[in-house]
Order: structure tokens, then sequence, then C-alpha cells
């Protein structure tokens, strides 16, 4: 099992709070990820970064932001948040491996997040 | 378009049947593709993982088979438990590194019953 850790699991706030999603991995990952999943949908990228102070935006235009200021924790921030943001938020991390096995994304549990 | 479409959306079993689910894609260029199992509530974990060589992949009871010529995929899952209950995700990437981008599909979701 892999050692990537999300907090908190489930969170339920009201509209215009800001709130921050924790994401930390213990296995030395340079590589971490921010996936938005919906019910019965697929997995999105919305925001990924390869190393401490860089961040990247994903395929999935989102309001959130994210820092990485250690390695191991890569945090979402949400300043504002809307009934729209109400969704699934998955962390993942990869390593430097060499081959296609070391590109495997490792997942955390997730956040569910709901918005009134 | 790059795509990944898999079927069935949802499928039911009984406990100790074989069951297979099917995965089509239109990603191009094509570096490897995974299956990974999602529990309800938890982040996928890998299942396999077959690049553009291989045509069959085991772990346990699941089996993977590639056509790259096709651009299918399959997971078969044999003698089935209750705790195969979860959503199957195929996942496509273009570039066998970090570069590589994953392209997703929806998941089948399985149900095995008693």
């Amino acid at each position: 099992e892999a050692d990537i850790y999300q907090t908190p699991r489930y969170l339920v706030i009201g509209t215009g709070k800001k709130i921050t999603l924790e994401c930390s991995q213990t296995m030395g990952h340079d590589k971490m990820y921010w996936y938005q999943q919906d019910p019965g949908m697929e997995l999105h990228l919305i925001h990924y970064s390869y190393g401490v102070n860089s961040t990247e935006k994903g395929d999935l235009s989102s309001e959130s932001t994210v820092s990485r200021i250690r390695t191991e924790h890569f945090p979402l921030t949400l300043e504002s948040a809307r009934p729209s943001h109400t969704s699934q938020y998955l962390c993942a991390s990869s390593g430097d491996g060499t081959g296609v096995m070391g590109y495997t994304q490792y997942f955390g549990p997730g956040t569910r997040l709901t918005v009134l | 378009k790059n795509q990944v479409e898999q079927s069935p959306q949802s499928l039911i079993i009984l406990e100790g049947k074989n069951c297979t689910l099917q995965c089509n894609y239109t990603v191009s260029p094509f570096s490897n593709l995974r299956w990974y199992k999602q529990d309800t509530g938890r982040g996928p974990v890998s299942l396999t993982i077959m690049t553009f060589s291989e045509n069959t992949k085991s772990n346990g009871r699941y089996t993977a088979t590639l056509d790259a010529d096709t651009k299918q995929s399959s997971l078969h899952i044999t003698a089935s438990q209750l705790s195969d209950s979860a959503s199957y995700i195929c996942v496509v990437s273009d570039r066998g590194s970090t570069l590589g981008r994953l392209y997703f599909g929806r998941g089948t979701q399985l149900t095995v019953w008693p």
C-alpha cells in the first residue's frame, strides 16, 4: 500500500469559506498531482508539480491553487468555495524509477468535498 | 481527440463467476496501458501495466490483455470474490516518462453478489 495521505477525508462547508486540502507522501517522490473526480466520471488532472517550488495547471481549469514548499507536502487551496466545487479530490505521486513502472502514480484515499 | 472508452458501464455478477471488462482507446502515440482498481471512497490502486510489446499480464486472479493493433484491452477476473466489488479504470499513457499524459476511462463499476 502506498504511503500517501489526504486530510480531511470528508468536508462539508458553506459557500464562501476558504479551505485547504492536505496531501502528504513519505515515499520521497518528486512528482505530485491533484485530480478531481465526479461520480461515474473519469479523473481530471487539475494541478501537478515536478518538485519543490514547481507547480503547473492541469487539463481541467480549476479555481483552486497549490503550493510545493516541501517535497512531501502538496496542499490544495480554495479561497472561496462554491457549490460547483463539490467533488472528490484525489492526490497522487510518482517516483523517478526507470521504465514505465517507475512512473506509476500512487493515489491517496481522496477528500470528498461538499459545498452547501 | 484522444479517448479511452470502457464497457460495460456497470456489471453485476455472482460470487465465484468470471467476468471480462473492456477498454478501447484512441490515444496516439501509445506508451503503456494500466488497469486500476478503485474501491468506493478510496483512491485507485494499480493492478497491471502493459507496454506496446506485451500481450498479456497477470496479477493473481486478474489477467489483462492488450491488442495494440486494434487498440483494445481487456481485464479478466477469475473466480470473483465479494472484495472485487469496485470500479475498474483503464488508463493510457502517451509516453513512458513523467512527461507522459494520462488518459483515464470512466471505469466499469463491478458488483459481486453472494
